[in-house]
């Protein structure tokens, strides 16, 4: 059964300063991974996604992922943040199969200050 | 292109009161669609998806339902509304890669 882990329900960073989310998945076959983005009374934006291939995957907004199959993590970083990255971020797992569900985890909230 | 409406955007409703939130997508035919609760504070609730006209499966028990009338419409239902039916409603569907896109939402409450 596949499953999502989102390390930190919140993380605060300073203007200019590294963001680092971290996603952590449980998967039977080759996944699919994705980082949706959440502003307020909005619903979910993709910021990028993982299927096979490179496992550096680059997103909207400047914002990366990559996928380390050992370590079984798909975390994603933007190396200056912006007031505008406030907002709610969420991993999300597809198995590779007939399947038809996303696992989403449980959202991390992305704090920016000035 | 294919865009997702959900209506409405924002809803009050008492307890016991019936409810209908609908979602229809555009651009795109026998789409997967998907509704998706969040609840103050919480991350998304898989609640119904639907793979074709009239094909429904439900992931949580519940006084919810949904329909599927038309290929690109899906109906949010209940008979009688609970306080715990409040929460910020999502509908989806699937595209390539397995990607799924997100309706604007609809706030419900329920007093």
């Amino acid at each position: 059964a596949q499953s999502v882990t989102q390390l930190g329900s919140h993380v605060s960073v300073s203007e200019g300063a590294l963001v680092l989310l971290r996603c952590n998945y449980s998967s039977s076959v080759p996944p699919y991974l994705f980082w949706y983005v959440q502003y307020p009374n909005q619903g979910l934006q993709l910021l990028l996604k993982y299927t096979t291939g490179a496992t550096l995957v680059k997103g909207i907004n400047g914002f990366e992922a990559e996928f380390k199959k050992s370590e079984t993590s798909f975390h994603l970083t933007k190396p200056s943040a912006h007031m505008s990255d406030a907002a709610e971020y969420f991993c999300a797992v597809s198995e590779d199969t007939g399947g038809f569900k996303t696992i989403f985890g449980a959202g991390t909230r992305l704090f920016v200050k000035a | 292109s294919q865009t997702i409406h959900q209506w409405p955007a924002t809803l009050v409703q008492p307890v016991g009161s019936p409810l209908s939130l609908e979602c229809t997508v555009e651009g795109t035919s026998n789409p997967n669609l998907y509704w998706y609760r969040q609840a103050a504070g919480r991350g998304l609730q898989l609640l119904f998806y639907s793979v074709g006209i009239g094909q429904i499966s439900s992931e949580v028990p519940q006084n919810l339902s949904a329909s599927r009338p038309q290929d690109r419409q899906f109906i949010l239902s209940s008979k009688k509304l609970l306080l715990s039916d409040s929460g910020f409603y999502l509908c989806a569907w699937r595209g390539a890669g397995k990607t799924q896109y997100f309706g604007p939402g609809t706030r419900l409450l329920v007093l």
